[in-house]
């Protein structure tokens, strides 16, 4: 059964990177996508970017260019870097992952437990 | 960016009642959509894959409809463990975007 396992810090300061790591079982990353998405708490999600079945990395325009997903494949991990964040980017990150669809994937079918991040001074 | 339109927002029902959730696309996604369920404190949980077709171990009572535009999440018969919060998502274009949300409450 496909696992996602999620870590990074909790607490930022405004202008620090936040840095999140997921850990893949069970699931090839050759032949799937992988995941961004967050949710501010009390809110709806949002879409930070992904990296597809084909290499392609792509991000949400919303981010202004701050974010970084990055695959790691001898150590069967995937990542995520949001540059000088500020308080707007609190929430809950969640690492997912989505078979294709086409040149581009699918809904995300498997998602990490989630991971808080507050940024504040 | 495509603009997702969920509706209602909120709604109380009761045990057994039948709930009917739309989503509707500022432009066509052709039925690239999936519809997922969250209770608090927990990853979204995906019911139902391109529009019509059921996630494994999803109860049958849940389904999923439409095209292009418009499309609709059903509950036939609802159970006490269906009171959540229920997002619809587009995966036709990037950015990926998700409908605002429907919170399902218990009458």
């Amino acid at each position: 059964q496909v696992q996602l396992q999620q870590w990074g810090a909790g607490l930022l300061k405004p202008s620090e990177t936040l840095s999140l790591t997921c850990d893949v079982s069970y699931r090839s990353f050759r032949d799937n996508c992988w995941t961004w998405i967050r949710q501010p708490q009390g809110k709806g999600l949002e879409w930070i970017g992904e990296i597809s079945h084909t290499g392609r990395a792509d991000y949400n325009p919303s981010l202004k260019r701050r974010a970084t997903i990055s695959i790691d494949r001898s150590r069967g991990q995937f990542s995520l870097k949001v540059r000088s964040v500020t308080a707007a980017d609190t929430g809950v990150y969640y690492c997912a992952s989505a078979t294709p669809n086409g040149l581009g994937c699918s809904s995300p079918d498997v998602w990490g437990q989630g991971t808080t991040v507050t940024v504040s001074s | 960016d495509i603009q997702m339109t969920q509706s209602p927002s909120s709604l109380s029902a009761s045990v057994g009642d039948r709930v009917i959730i739309t989503c509707r696309a500022s432009q066509g996604v052709r039925n690239d959509l999936g519809w997922y369920q969250q209770t608090p404190g927990k990853a979204p949980k995906r019911l139902i894959y391109a529009s019509s077709n059921l996630q494994g171990g999803v109860p049958s009572r849940f389904s999923g409809s439409g095209s292009g535009t418009e499309f609709t999440l059903t509950i036939s018969s609802l159970q006490p463990e269906d009171f959540a919060t229920y997002y619809c998502l587009q995966h036709n274009r990037n950015p990926l975007t998700f409908g605002g949300g429907t919170k399902v409450e218990i009458k």
